[in-house]
Formats: C-alpha cells, sequence, structure tokens
C-alpha cells in the first residue's frame, strides 16, 4: 500500500525567510501528487498539483514542487513566505494501478512570525 | 472553489446517539469522499462513493455507515456515536478518479464533539 511521509511537523519562519517541505512517498509505480493547504479554520484547498510532464509544477501564491522520481519526493517549496502563509500543509499521492485511493501525509504546521 | 456544502458545521452530541452528516454537491461530479481529520494522522478516508448506491469503505470505516441516494447528496453515519469519533469531517467530491485527471475538492468540514 502506498504512503506518504512529511518528516516536518512543525516548522516556524521568519517573513521573507525561503522555504521547503518535504513529502516523500512509498509507492513505486505511477502516481498523482498534490499538496493542500490549510488555512486555520477553514478547509483544504488544493495548492498544486503533478499529473505529468514538467517535475517542476508551479502552484498558486508563488509556490511550487518539484516532483523527483529517482528519491519518491514531491516537495514543495517558496522563495519568499508571507505571515499569510501560516497555515497547515499537506502532501497526497494517489496511485493510478490497483484500487488504491488518495492518500494524504500528517501535515506540516508553518508559523510565519511577521 | 467547488461548490460543496456540509451540513450541520458543528454539533455537540452524546455518546451512544446517531449522527448524520450531509454533504451537498452542485458540480455533478460522480465521485464523493468522507474523511476524517485527528491531529498526528492527517485525513483519513472512511467511506467513498463511486455513484448512486455505489459506495466502498476506507481506511477507517468501523462505526460509520454511508448512504448516497442522489448524485448530489453523500451522507455519513455514525450509528452510535463515541467519544473516538469526535473529529472534523470532511467530504470531497472528484469527477473521475484512478486517471491523470482527478483531483478532490474539499468541503468546509462539520466539527463533531462527542461528550
Amino acid at each position: 500500500a502506498q504512503s506518504v511521509s512529511q518528516h516536518n511537523h512543525h516548522v516556524i519562519l521568519s517573513e521573507a525567510a525561503s522555504l521547503e517541505l518535504g513529502c516523500n512517498y512509498s509507492y513505486g509505480g505511477t502516481v498523482n501528487l498534490f499538496w493542500y493547504v490549510q488555512y486555520p479554520g477553514q478547509h483544504l484547498q488544493l495548492l498544486l498539483k503533478y499529473f505529468s510532464g514538467d517535475p517542476l509544477v508551479k502552484g498558486i501564491k508563488g509556490f511550487e514542487a518539484e516532483f523527483i522520481k529517482s528519491k519518491f519526493s514531491f516537495n514543495l517549496r517558496k522563495p519568499s513566505v508571507q505571515w499569510s502563509d501560516t497555515a497547515e500543509y499537506f502532501c497526497a499521492v494517489n496511485a493510478l494501478e490497483g484500487n488504491e485511493k488518495l492518500t494524504f501525509g500528517t501535515g506540516t504546521r508553518l508559523t510565519i512570525i511577521p | 472553489d467547488a461548490g460543496i456544502t456540509q451540513s450541520p458545521r458543528h454539533k455537540v452530541t452524546e455518546t451512544g446517539t446517531p449522527v448524520t452528516l450531509r454533504c451537498h454537491q452542485t458540480e455533478n461530479h460522480r465521485y464523493m469522499y468522507w474523511y476524517r481529520q485527528d491531529p498526528g494522522h492527517g485525513l483519513r478516508l472512511i467511506h467513498y462513493s463511486y455513484g448512486v448506491k455505489d459506495t466502498d469503505k476506507g481506511e477507517v470505516s468501523d462505526g460509520y455507515s454511508v448512504s448516497r441516494s442522489k448524485t448530489e447528496d453523500f451522507l455519513l453515519t455514525l450509528e452510535s456515536a463515541t467519544s473516538s469519533q469526535t473529529s472534523v469531517y470532511f467530504c470531497a467530491i472528484s469527477e473521475s478518479e484512478g486517471s491523470r485527471a482527478d483531483t478532490q475538492y474539499f468541503g468546509p468540514g462539520t466539527r463533531l464533539t462527542v461528550l
């Protein structure tokens, strides 16, 4: 069965710092990859997704993620964070073979200090 | 945002009582899902539906049942609520699954407290 690991549970950064959140998955076949963001008290919103093609994916609000197949990774990056990026970030993977469902990581809480 | 509503948004109930949560979509998407969100666990799939009257179990289905009598509505029932079912419940929808096109969109959530 597929699994997703987000090793950073809580990240604290100052405004304008660069961000990288790790995401690793276990499935060896073809996958769809997602990053969702959940602002305090709100529902999950899609930040970006990778289906195929260019492994560097750009999403909303200046976020991007790079799919590195050899490392089973899909790390999220932003060159300069803002206070408004304070939220919880979830990586998710969906294998395209078998009957696997979308599997989420446990999330990374990001706190931006003004 | 996708047209997904959940009701109620907040509910407090007592152990042993039945509870039904409703998810309503206006997107006419075929697939609907129920997740629960708990600290340290992320989101875990409870049940999902791939069409009217077509449902299946997810990772954490014990103690929950679902029904889908119309494309737009997906109901989650806790037959006899327990304190371990205190959680935030999210509904999600997607147009397809197992393809290069599927993306799930989430509703606003229901916060359920079982005393």
